[in-house]
């Protein structure tokens, strides 16, 4: 079973509006963290928000904000007032699974492609 | 403040080569990740050192090694280069994992194209 799901291979946005990526998760851990992050085509991977599995309270960073649904295991991320500059790929990916030495992997998604239409 | 750097920013290898990758972890990080992100795919965990030790591994080969050395910073080598070895490979340098849960902050990743 795939640990990340982005069901979203690409999505458009008109300029100012607000757009949701999905993400789904399936882990078997009570202890687990849930990222964000942004590549643009230049490749670089820039960290947006976090969300741990026991905070009550969506996250929330500027324009980005996370919707938080723990009994479905969801971790949508949200994108108010977009801009032509948010075009990219966005990746949801989670840490979980600590090992006997407590090391944790993070496992990505294969992301959804952005495009901010003007 | 420095950021994770990478090197080389890209590198064209044949088959059956092998290859070195180096990365520098941003100033006050201790731990770094390598990851390989195939084209239109999302990031796969190659690795983790800290304190120069291999602490964790994802589904990879023997083929991938890595080291660590005492100022933190990386490398990442691959033996007997495949076709499929094609990739961005990206390093990732956070803070020890049990000190609460830090983001791993990327560098811009090296892009490996094997002929």
């Amino acid at each position: 079973a795939q640990k990340i799901t982005q069901t979203q291979p690409g999505m458009f946005v008109q300029e100012k509006e607000a757009v949701t990526l999905d993400c789904t998760y399936d882990t078997s851990d009570q202890s687990y963290g849930l990222f964000w992050y942004k590549q643009p085509s230049s490749g670089e991977m820039i960290f947006l928000i976090y969300q741990g599995s026991y905070d009550e309270q969506n996250a929330t960073e500027g324009r980005y904000s996370l919707n938080f649904q723990k009994a479905r295991k969801s971790a949508n991320l949200v994108i108010s007032a977009s801009q032509l500059g948010d075009s990219a790929m966005y990746f949801c990916a989670m840490r979980e699974g600590r090992n006997s030495g407590g090391y944790q992997k993070v496992t990505f998604g294969i992301g959804t492609k952005l495009q901010v239409i003007p | 403040d420095a950021g994770v750097t990478q090197s080389p920013t890209h590198l064209i290898k044949t088959r059956g080569q092998q290859v070195t990758l180096r990365c520098s972890p941003k100033s006050g990080h201790d731990t770094v990740s390598w990851y390989q992100q195939a084209l239109g795919q999302g990031p796969q965990f190659i690795f983790q050192y800290y304190e120069e030790e291999e602490r964790q591994r994802g589904n990879f080969p023997d083929r991938f090694s890595g080291h660590q050395f005492p100022n933190y910073s990386s490398e990442l080598n691959v033996n007997a280069l495949l076709l499929g070895d094609s990739a961005l490979y990206l390093c990732a340098s956070s803070l020890f994992p049990g000190t609460g849960d830090q983001p791993q902050h990327f560098g811009d990743g090296t892009r490996l194209s094997i002929l």
